[in-house]
């Protein structure tokens, strides 16, 4: 079985705040996304990645930045949380090529306060 | 506009009904395509590929349309079960969810 890993399921932090939120893949997986989900506004692609040491955009990069050094572990970085980043955080992973799975993490609840 | 658009519902049936969702997309230059559920206060698994061709997978059945640039996924006899948000996703050089449709199936 795919297992995504994700560090924690709640995290309360303070605005300013640097933010880590760290996600495992089991899978060997060179796939790798961060999404946020908001009421409304379904899953937002924040950052992927498609191998290690890189990264690209995704559609709400502002913010954030992530790190991948090594093929398992895909990490979101808030370099100074907002009240606006309160937010569920979705780590996915899929295998190379098109028509592939995306597996998900169980969800990172994130309050800014 | 939105890469992926998606009526958000919801759609309020009883068992045993049809009901079909859809689900159009910007970027022309899309390869692969799926629908998604997810239940409450969960993540997101995958329900079905959907192919050129069109495909089904027991009571459900997914069409792409990609001269219109739309996607359709087709329940039919509608179980309690089946009350979830389906997510339409399309891929071409990222991974792009829509916001989902949601589904209430009642007795």
């Amino acid at each position: 079985d795919v297992k995504v890993t994700q560090s924690s399921r709640y995290l309360v932090k303070r605005t300013g705040e640097k933010v880590f939120l760290e996600c495992v893949q089991d899978m060997d997986h060179e796939n790798m996304f961060w999404y946020r989900q908001d009421p409304g506004l379904g899953l937002r692609l924040i950052y992927f990645s498609y191998d290690v040491k890189m990264k690209e955009k995704g559609d709400i990069p502002e913010g954030y930045s992530v790190s991948r050094e090594k093929k398992e572990r895909f990490s979101l970085i808030l370099e100074s949380a907002s009240t606006n980043q309160t937010s569920m955080y979705l780590c996915a992973s899929s295998a190379g090529g098109l028509n592939t799975e995306a597996f998900f993490g169980q969800g990172t609840r994130l309050t800014v306060v | 506009r939105k890469e992926v658009e998606q009526d958000p519902g919801p759609f309020n049936v009883p068992e045993g009904a049809t009901v079909a969702f859809n689900c159009t997309y910007s970027n022309s230059a899309s390869q692969s395509f799926f629908w998604y559920r997810q239940d409450c206060r969960k993540e997101p698994k995958l329900l079905m590929s959907v192919y050129s061709s069109g495909n089904e997978d027991g009571r459900f059945t997914a069409q792409l349309n990609r001269a219109s640039q739309y996607i359709s996924l087709l329940i039919r006899d509608s179980k309690l079960s089946d009350s979830a948000t389906y997510l339409c996703v399309v891929f071409g050089n990222k991974l792009i969810f829509g916001a989902g449709t949601r589904l209430a199936v009642h007795p």
